[in-house]
Parts: C-alpha cells; structure tokens; sequence
C-alpha cells in the first residue's frame, strides 16, 4: 500500500521567515496531494491541494510543489505569521484511500 | 454551507463496552470516510462508505464497523472497546471520487478506561 513521509516533525520559525515541508510516496499511481492544517480541538483543514497533472499550485501565502518522478511534494508557507502555528498533515491518494504523513508541528515565533 | 458534523464531541467509556458514533456530511456529498487519530500512529484510514455501500477499509479489526443512510449521514461503531481504541475519531465527506476534496468534521474523542 501507499507510505507517506514527511519531514520535519517539528519546526520552528520566526514570524515572517518562510516554512517549508516535504513528504515522500511511495506509490506512483498516486494523483492527488492533499495538505491539510489542524489546530488543537478541532478536525483537519484542507488548505491547499495538487494534481499528478500539475507541478505547482500557489495560494496568496502558500504553495505547493510535486515531482512525480522523484515522488515528492513539498509545501512552503512565505511570511508565516502566528495563526500559521499549527499541526500540519501532507496526504496521498492512491489505492482509493487518503494515506498521511507523520504530521510536522509548526511554531511561529512572533 | 453547514459543514461536516459529528456526535457527540466527547466520550467516556469501559472496556468491553460499545460504542456508536455519529457523522453529517457536508450537504451533497455522498462520500463518507473514517480516520483514527493517535499521537502514536497518527491518522489512520477506518473505511469509506460511498451510497449506503462500504467501498473501501483500512486495516482495522472487525470490532469496527459502520454503515450510511440513504442521506448520507453516516455511524461507525466499535465493540468490545479496548484501551487502545481510545483516540480521536474524524469523518470527512466529499462529493463522491476519491480525487474529489474531502472535508474533515470536528471529530469525536473517545476515551476507554
């Protein structure tokens, strides 16, 4: 079945610094590359996503990167700000089910 | 838009004991899937219901199960609870296809003592 990756666990950054988070696949049927922020007491949200037709999608302050070949996607956060502060989940769509990665807790120093 | 809802937020329960938990899907979506939630193994897959049909499972004993209404509402249900079984539980719903975006309800934590 499909395994995602990601790194770091945990990362700390200063407010206005930039953010930035890989995660490996490893299946290469996978096609969509969900990211989604969770804040304490409360369920996943779906901040941005990517399409295995796709390499790159920007949204205001964060964007999301995919190589296919290599299996690996990135998300970079520019200008964090304290509200960025949160848990941080990349996920994989292959095999008709969503596969997470580990998680990478995000702490912005104001 | 209402988004996804469960019931309840919180619950306490024995060993040994069942447990029935409850999801409202975004209106329209037809696609309801379960996760389980731990610090040490994260966010895990239950199953997927799709139109009253379970259409795909994770890798989870047959002490957990659920089903979906024909309004899309969805119940999971988990007997014989054990102490690991105490987690947060989180259903998402989506339009239908798995390349479709799936939105997280709040979810359920579940604590078994």
């Amino acid at each position: 079945g499909e395994n995602v990756e990601q790194h770091p666990s945990t990362l700390s950054v200063q407010e206005g610094d930039s953010a930035v988070i890989k995660c490996t696949y490893s299946d290469s049927a996978s096609n969509y590359f969900p990211w989604y922020k969770q804040e304490l007491g409360k369920g996943p949200q779906l901040i941005i996503d990517i399409r295995s037709n796709v390499g790159e999608k920007k949204d205001q302050r964060i964007a999301v990167t995919l190589n296919k070949t290599a299996k690996h996607f990135s998300l970079h956060i520019t200008e964090t700000q304290p509200e960025d502060s949160a848990v941080y989940f990349c996920a994989a769509v292959g095999g008709n089910k969503l596969t997470f990665g580990g998680g990478t807790r995000v702490l912005v120093k104001p | 838009k209402a988004g996804v809802t469960q019931t309840p937020r919180y619950l306490i329960k024995t060993r040994g004991q069942q447990v029935t938990l409850s999801c409202s899907p975004i209106s329209g979506h037809r696609s309801v899937s379960w996760y389980q939630q731990t610090p040490g193994q994260g966010l895990q897959f239950l199953f997927e219901y799709f139109s009253e049909t379970q259409r795909n499972k994770g890798n989870f004993p047959g002490r957990f199960s659920g089903r979906q209404f024909s309004n899309s509402r969805s119940e999971m249900n988990v007997s014989t609870l054990e102490l690991g079984d105490s987690a947060l539980y989180l259903c998402a719903s989506s339009l239908g296809d798995w390349t479709y975006e799936q939105y997280f309800g709040p979810g359920t934590r579940l604590t078994v003592t």
